[in-house]
């Protein structure tokens, strides 16, 4: 069975530094994993996906994510955190359940970002 | 391109009365479409995923006669709520699976309020 583990509930930064959003997967097979945004009251957006390709994925807003399949994680980076940048982040885990494949939500990283 | 909305985008009702939440993909066809549930600080939870005229498949402890699902095109998805009460207030939000890329793009959501 496939799952997601975001292992913060909130995350708080300083505008300006680093931001890091920890993300462990479980999956039988190579996953598909991406990472979704959505801002209070809003639809999700796509922030990046991993596919199998590069391990190094970049995506939108200068998130970046790297696939570790040694550590099963998937950690969202962004060096330098912007005021609106603060959102819910999902990370999440394309599964096949059912005999049709579903995407697996995590619990959500609430970012919170100081002026 | 990859548009999907919703509408209503929110919604007030008595309790005891019936919803209808429309989904559409507006500039490709989806024949899977995806329904979901999410409360107030919480992740998205899958309630049902629709195949283009067929029944809809519903996830464990959702009830099929409370949150109908109908597909009738290969771009409009409708959940209604029947008879709805204040534990269904929520934030709904549908997602449809692209035929040509498998993608999966997520609508802006509906609130529903039963009061």
């Amino acid at each position: 069975a496939q799952s997601v583990t975001q292992l913060d509930s909130h995350v708080s930064v300083s505008e300006g530094t680093p931001v890091l959003l920890r993300c462990n997967y479980s999956s039988s097979y190579s996953p598909s994993l991406f990472w979704y945004v959505q801002h209070p009251n809003k639809g999700l957006q796509l922030l990046l996906k991993y596919t199998s390709a590069a391990t190094l994925v970049k995506g939108i807003n200068g998130f970046e994510a790297e696939f570790k399949k040694s550590e099963t994680s998937f950690h969202l980076t962004k060096p330098s955190a912007h005021m609106s940048d603060a959102a819910e982040y999902f990370c999440v885990v394309s599964g096949r359940m059912d005999s049709s494949y579903k995407l697996i939500f995590g619990s959500g990283t609430r970012l919170l970002v100081r002026p | 391109g990859a548009v999907v909305s919703q509408h209503p985008s929110w919604v007030i009702c008595k309790s005891g009365t019936s919803v209808k939440i429309e989904c559409r993909s507006l500039d490709f066809q989806a024949t899977t479409m995806f329904w979901y549930r999410q409360f107030p600080k919480q992740s998205l939870m899958l309630m049902a995923t629709s195949n283009e005229g067929s029944k809809a498949t519903y996830e464990q402890g959702v009830e099929k006669d409370k949150f109908l699902i109908n597909h009738a095109s290969l771009t409009l998805s409708t959940l209604t709520v029947t008879s709805a009460h204040p534990e269904d207030s929520s934030f709904y939000i549908c997602s449809a699976r692209a035929i040509s890329s498998y993608e999966q793009y997520f609508g802006p959501g509906t609130r529903l309020t039963v009061t």
